[in-house]
């Protein structure tokens, strides 16, 4: 299958600083990419799509001030939580359909984060 | 109404034998239906995808499509100790390309 990766893997910060997630699809182009938070014993929940050059969509109840979201090019998508509280952590991960129309997709490994 | 609705589980079948996962959505309009592997502290991993009515199969695992019913199920035969995991279903609705997942059911398969 295709690959998508994320980095970092984890990361620690403390309240109130920011943290930035990159999501790259290694083996091809993807114009849409998915950003989904897991919370432990939870199931995945979409946050926000987003398009390369263009605005990304947002999810009800997803504060787009707070979880920016910029697709710079077609391999690569950025999710930086900004000023990070405690129950912001959570395990982020990304998701992108390998080829315009094809409905498989693949998740990157993901962030898990802990805001202390 | 939820969107996607799974069996919670957990459920816990002996190792060879047949386990069961069961899944039902919510909009008519749904296109695309995945099954989704997740290990604890992993991310998912595509097991099956199935598009159209009936089973499809991939060595171990069968997926079944019933549209009318509004319900798809997955298989797993000879069920390993390595199966255990968390499974989840996801469909596509629509026109939209997001997946929406169901809560997952955890599996234990006994050794």
């Amino acid at each position: 299958g295709a690959v998508v990766s994320q980095h970092p893997s984890w990361v620690i910060c403390k309240s109130g600083t920011s943290v930035k997630i990159e999501c790259r699809s290694l083996d091809f182009q993807a114009t849409t990419m998915f950003w989904y938070r897991q919370f432990p014993k939870q199931s995945l929940m979409l946050m926000a799509t987003s398009n390369e050059g263009s605005k990304a969509t947002y999810e009800q109840g997803v504060e787009k001030d707070k979880f920016l979201i910029n697709h710079a090019s077609l391999t690569l998508s950025t999710l930086t939580v900004t000023s990070a509280h405690p129950e912001d952590s959570s395990f982020y991960i990304c998701s992108a359909p390998t080829v315009s129309g094809e409905e498989t997709q693949y998740f990157g490994p993901g962030t898990r984060l802990l805001v202390l | 109404q939820k969107e996607v609705e799974q069996n919670s589980g957990p459920l816990s079948v002996p190792e060879g034998a047949i386990a069961s996962l069961n899944c039902t959505y919510s909009d008519r309009g749904s296109q695309s239906f995945f099954w989704y592997r997740q290990y604890s502290g992993k991310s998912p991993e595509l097991i099956m995808s199935i598009y159209s009515n009936g089973d499809k199969e991939d060595g171990r695992f069968t997926a079944q499509l019933n549209k009318a019913s509004q319900y798809v199920s997955l298989l797993i035969r000879d069920s390993q100790p390595s199966d255990s995991a968390t499974y989840l279903c996801a469909v596509i609705r629509g026109s939209a390309r997001q997946l929406t997942f169901g809560s997952g059911t955890q599996l234990t398969v006994l050794p």
